[in-house]
């Protein structure tokens, strides 16, 4: 099946620093990749949707300076947490799917985990 | 709009004995319907996904679903738990009609299976 990579998996970061995580689908291209955001013992929230070559569309209440995301390749989307705050300490997810069809199933990486000291 | 409620935050089985995970989901179109599957510190899997084709689908590791459009359900099942299968099971649905892609987590069910 089709594989979704994250880096780092982990990362602990020093407050006020700016934080890349890269999302990468090994074996596909991807039109569309997703970023969720996950806190413990809670479900997925969708953050922003990110398309090749185009802004990214932010969900509402996600602030787009802060969370900044580039999609420059079909293949690689990264999301940087810019002046990290305590507060932003969670597990990001990003997932990709190829297609433009709302059936196409999409394959999630497996998360990065983000402490903010 | 859409979304999806799972009926129970938390679910114990006993090994060898049926896994029954509920999910219960509103949506004004014909809805994508799908189950993934997060171990600990692990990426989402997909277990099976209904598109409309068979109500019944059927999905990886022996799990299956059936979708029931009169009761707005689309629980999980299987016929005999692994100790294996011990994770965190999202039922989820795509959001609306258009291709954007969004999907729409439901709250997941902690499945424990008891030796």
């Amino acid at each position: 099946g089709a594989v979704v990579s994250q880096h780092p998996s982990r990362v602990i970061c020093k407050s006020g620093t700016s934080v890349k995580i890269e999302c990468r689908s090994l074996d596909f291209q991807a039109t569309t990749m997703f970023w969720y955001r996950q806190f413990p013992k809670k479900s997925l929230m969708l953050m922003a949707t990110s398309n090749e070559g185009s802004k990214a569309t932010y969900e509402q209440g996600v602030e787009k300076d802060k969370f900044l995301i580039n999609h420059a390749s079909l293949t690689l989307s990264t999301l940087t947490v810019t002046s990290a705050h305590p507060e932003d300490s969670s597990f990001y997810i990003c997932s990709a799917r190829t297609g433009s069809d709302r059936q196409e199933t999409q394959y999630f990486g497996p998360g990065t985990r983000l402490l903010v000291l | 709009a859409q979304s999806v409620t799972q009926l129970d935050s938390h679910v114990s089985v006993s090994e060898g004995t049926p896994v029954l995970l509920r999910c219960n989901y509103s949506s004004s179109y014909s809805p994508s319907l799908f189950w993934y599957v997060q171990h600990p510190n692990k990426g989402l899997q997909l277990l099976l996904k209904y598109t409309s084709a068979a109500t019944l689908v059927k999905g990886i590791n022996g799990f299956e679903a059936e979708f029931k459009k009169s009761e707005t359900s689309f629980h999980l099942t299987k016929p005999s738990a692994h100790m294996s299968d011990a994770a965190e099971y999202f039922c989820v649905v795509s959001h609306g009609s258009s291709n954007t892609g969004k999907l729409i987590f439901g709250q997941g069910t902690t499945l424990q299976v008891k030796p």
